[in-house]
């Protein structure tokens, strides 16, 4: 059972590098998702995928932030200059497009906890 | 999103049952509930899902109250590993993208 994977895991960064996570999602999937969680806090959402499209952005995906899903399967988020306040676990997650109203089951990865010195 | 209110914490002794209450007033008559957990330094972890009836899998049952305004999530014999914080989420229908978590409930299980 292949289920959603993050790499890495764990990224230690100084302020103002750039980062890259990549995701890979469960194969038949075609949804793809971004969420971060601070510590103490539930994940919110930044953004998400249907097959290639990026069709919602959170405002909390801010300018220095990317998304890309170019083939419609794995998806890397880029965070540009990164900062102190970018530390957090980043979380993938994937499921399939529903019929409307349907239901909508997401299946979340281990995560990539990024600290940023 | 629907919103939703759990207590911040409970605890249950091992080998009994965990009832973890939600309420969720306000939501839609095709809007799904969905509980997640999430064991401490891991990813959120689906649990399970209902509508109207009630629902049971190898994890969990659900049951959702008939005016659908309150659901509770029960582990039938909780084991340590069950001490996670729990989500009880009622996403927007058709919009069906982002789930938005709480702060959940904390469930501490004692040995």
């Amino acid at each position: 059972d292949t289920g959603v994977s993050q790499d890495p895991r764990h990224k230690i960064t100084k302020r103002g590098q750039n980062v890259t996570f990549r995701c890979d999602p469960i194969s038949e999937h075609n949804r793809l998702y971004w969420y971060r969680q601070t510590l103490g806090q539930g994940p919110e959402f930044l953004t998400y995928f249907q097959n290639e499209a990026q069709l919602e952005k959170s405002r909390l995906l801010s300018d220095r932030f990317s998304a890309e899903r170019p083939k419609g399967s794995f998806s890397t988020l880029e965070i540009q200059r990164t900062e102190q306040g970018d530390s957090a676990m980043y979380l993938c997650a994937s499921s399939l497009a529903p019929e409307w109203g349907g239901k909508n089951i997401q299946y979340f990865g281990a995560g990539t906890r990024l600290s940023v010195l | 999103d629907a919103k939703t209110t759990q207590p911040p914490s409970m605890d249950c002794a091992e080998g009994r049952a965990a009832n973890l209450p939600c309420n969720h007033s306000t939501i839609s008559g095709n809007e799904y509930v969905y509980w997640y957990r999430q064991i401490h330094s891991q990813g959120p972890q689906y649990i399970i899902h209902g509508l109207k009836n009630n629902e049971t899998n190898e994890m969990a049952s659900l049951i959702i109250t008939e005016d659908r305004k309150s659901s509770t999530l029960i582990l039938p014999h909780a084991t340590l590993r069950d001490t996670a914080v729990y989500y009880c989420i009622v996403p927007i229908t058709g919009a069906n993208s982002k789930l938005t978590f709480g702060k959940g409930i904390t469930l501490s299980v004692r040995p």
